[in-house]
């Protein structure tokens, strides 16, 4: 099982509300990441967990917050966004440490529009 | 911080021809460089990866090139198909989780039957 699964697939949410993205993995890796895809633009990296810990928060604003409940699962909470989140969110997963870059597994993505 | 400038922007192959995508990073201490390709509406994904005691590597149609002096490494997809059509993204990372690779900008190639 080389998937990295990520639902809902679509959300649309108003700047009120509160809402989570699920990311889920079996494949034993121990490094997982948020990114942020903007339309035309390349994956930008929000967060990295190593080891179900937060390692790198790339300065993303508190109304995202992560959490790592185990090693298979990776949580993205959302609060009081802005219509500028909009965006493809994707969780990527791979092996953890390590000397050299390992490769990484991407799922699909939650397409989220804020209204 | 890594630097990564990928070109062209956008290619455009006749079906059964050759398309070049070309990369160039800043960080010597760089050693890991993926492609991946991104079809509309899905997530990225890894076609080739090439490590820095490698010069080339192939897997059927697509190979990738490193040149470490110079600091480039380069996609190459021959006998292209429509289905290769879609935006691919170089990356480079260093002594770390590929996850935390610097993407260059994307090539959006288009494969016209």
């Amino acid at each position: 099982d080389t998937e990295v699964t990520q639902t809902p697939k679509h959300l649309v949410m108003g700047m009120t509300n509160k809402k989570s993205l699920k990311c889920e993995q079996h494949m034993g890796h121990r490094a997982m990441y948020w990114y942020k895809q903007k339309a035309k633009k390349p994956p930008e990296l929000m967060f990295v967990y190593s080891y179900e810990k937060l390692s790198i928060n790339e300065s993303v604003p508190s109304r995202f917050s992560p959490e790592c409940p185990n090693s298979s699962l990776l949580n993205l909470h959302l609060h009081a966004l802005q219509p500028e989140d909009s965006a493809l969110y994707l969780c990527a997963s791979s092996q953890a440490g390590g000397p050299r870059g390992t490769e990484a597994f991407f799922g699909q993505g939650t397409r989220l529009t804020v209204v | 911080g890594e630097n990564v400038e990928q070109h062209p922007s956008t290619l455009s192959v006749q079906e059964g021809d050759s398309a070049v995508i070309k990369c160039t990073y800043s960080d010597s201490a760089s050693n890991y460089f993926p492609w991946y390709k991104q079809e509309l509406g899905k997530g990225p994904q890894l076609i080739i990866d090439i490590r820095s005691n490698v010069g080339e590597k192939k897997d059927q149609r697509i190979a990738v090139t490193l040149n470490k002096t110079a600091k480039h490494f380069s996609l190459h997809i021959t006998e292209t198909q429509p289905e290769d059509s879609a935006v691919y993204f170089c990356a480079a990372s260093g002594n770390t989780n590929a996850g935390k690779s610097t993407f260059g900008d994307g090539t959006t190639l288009t494969v016209k039957p």
